[in-house]
């Protein structure tokens, strides 16, 4: 079974500082990787993803993840924040087409 | 093109209630599930269909049931609400599975 781990709650950040979410992932087999945001009252979007490829994947609004499959990381990170950032995030993995397991989420709060 | 719809947005119910949520896309996608999410605990899948007439136990299906008579709708059903279903339901559907796209939620309130 697959497990994720996103082992900060929240983080706060001043804006146009950068910010690293981290995300750890568990198991056995090749994974498809994602990573979520969730604005207040609203579903989930798709931020960006890894299937295959390269280890780097981009999203339209500046933010990028590395997949590292020695440290089973997919850590999630942009330069410079802005307040429109303010949101929480969710990693997800999944080994086949259809069960995503997400992580408990990370709460990214941004002030000016 | 509304993509993922989800009714009602808010419900609340008394223990023992039955009702259904309902989610529809009109995406052509395969495949949809039903999530839900708790403080703390991220979202969890519930259960999930691959096509019409094809439907599976997720993580926590227990007090739960669905059917996917169409491709486009897959209902939630409540049997005998209680106290600890209350929580965000959010249901998704994706082509394959790899993207998956939520609807707005449902936030049902058990009493």
């Amino acid at each position: 079974a697959q497990s994720v781990t996103q082992l900060d709650s929240q983080v706060p950040v001043f804006e146009e500082a950068p910010v690293e979410l981290r995300c750890n992932y568990s198991s056995s087999v090749s994974v498809y990787l994602f990573w979520y945001v969730q604005y207040p009252n609203q579903g989930l979007q798709l931020l960006l993803k890894y299937l295959s490829g390269s280890t780097l994947v981009e999203s339209i609004n500046g933010f990028e993840a590395e997949f590292n499959k020695s440290q089973t990381s997919f850590h999630l990170r942009k330069p410079s924040v802005h307040i429109s950032d303010t949101a929480e995030y969710f990693c997800a993995v999944a080994t086949g087409f259809q069960k995503l397991v997400f992580g408990t989420g990370t709460r990214l709060l941004v002030s000016p | 093109n509304a993509g993922v719809t989800q009714t009602p947005k808010f419900q609340v119910l008394k223990t023992g209630q039955s009702m259904t949520l309902q989610c529809a896309q009109d995406m052509n996608h395969e495949y949809m599930s039903w999530y839900r999410q708790d403080p703390g605990m991220g979202l969890r899948l519930i259960h999930y269909s691959v096509g019409a007439g094809i439907t599976d136990q997720g993580e926590v299906p227990n007090g739960y049931n669905v059917s996917r008579s169409t491709t486009e709708d897959f209902p939630l059903r409540l049997l005998s609400a209680a106290p600890s279903q209350t929580s965000v339901y959010f249901c998704a559907s994706s082509y394959r599975g790899e993207t998956q796209y939520f609807g707005p939620g449902t936030r049902l309130l058990v009493l």
